[in-house]
């Protein structure tokens, strides 16, 4: 599981209240990425990170927010949670393996925004 | 914008069987094509993964072929078992900037049926 560990692992919450979520890893790798999973939509890339201060959006980034402060953490923010963000979340790093971007994901987290 | 296009969504398979998942992609600057494993309630786990330089790669029961004139690889599961059951994922990714990150399909649920 690379080290990667995700919490909450599950969190229902009201719409407009702020949520954090946040991903742990352990083996130091430099990339880190945050994901949403939606039925018939696949894996979506909300944000990644390249490093400590480091992040860019991804196809998916309106309403969330994330920060990286220490390498082994990287937290997604959503400011004002929506109905629309019930989700389930998953955190990933990237190795370089076989020569291309592998990434290993952790368990998840499940959002429910009521 | 879909990058990478996946199908079936989902499939149906008699234990023995053969499943075929088929993925393809748009973008030319991709040069890495892993498959992911899902299980209910966990997160996607690495499968196999090929590089365009060759046009197939076996590993067990899973082969991935890749068809890069057509810009379509597939994922063959032999001698299918109940214990395939999930749901996969092709994705793929290029070493630009632009390309650097996972790019997944929508996903096929499998279910092998005894």
């Amino acid at each position: 599981d690379a080290g990667i560990t995700q919490s909450p692992r599950h969190k229902v919450t009201e719409t407009g209240t702020p949520v954090t979520l946040r991903c742990h890893q352990t083996e130091n790798h430099r990339y880190m990425y945050w994901y949403r999973q939606d039925p018939g939509h696949g894996l979506r890339l909300i944000h990644y990170s390249y490093g400590v201060k480091d992040t860019d959006k991804g196809e998916v980034s309106d309403g969330y927010s994330v920060s990286r402060s220490k390498t082994e953490d990287f937290l997604l923010t959503l400011e004002s949670a929506t109905s629309s963000q019930t989700s389930v979340y998953f955190c990933a790093i990237r190795r370089q393996a076989g020569g291309g971007t592998e990434a290993f994901f952790g368990q998840g987290t499940r959002l429910t925004v009521v | 914008q879909q990058q990478v296009k996946q199908s079936p969504q989902s499939l149906i398979v008699q234990k023995g069987g053969i499943s075929i998942i088929n993925c393809a992609y748009e973008n030319t600057a991709f040069d890495y094509f892993p498959w992911y494993q899902q299980f209910p309630g966990k997160g996607p786990a690495l499968l196999i993964a090929i590089r365009p330089d060759v046009s197939e790669k076996k590993e067990g029961r899973f082969t991935i072929s890749f068809n890069k004139s057509a810009k379509q690889f597939s994922l063959h599961i032999m001698d299918s078992q109940p214990g395939d059951s999930a749901t996969y994922f092709c994705a793929a990714s290029g070493t630009s900037y632009n390309t650097d990150k996972l790019i997944f399909g929508t996903g096929t649920r499998l279910q092998v049926f005894p």
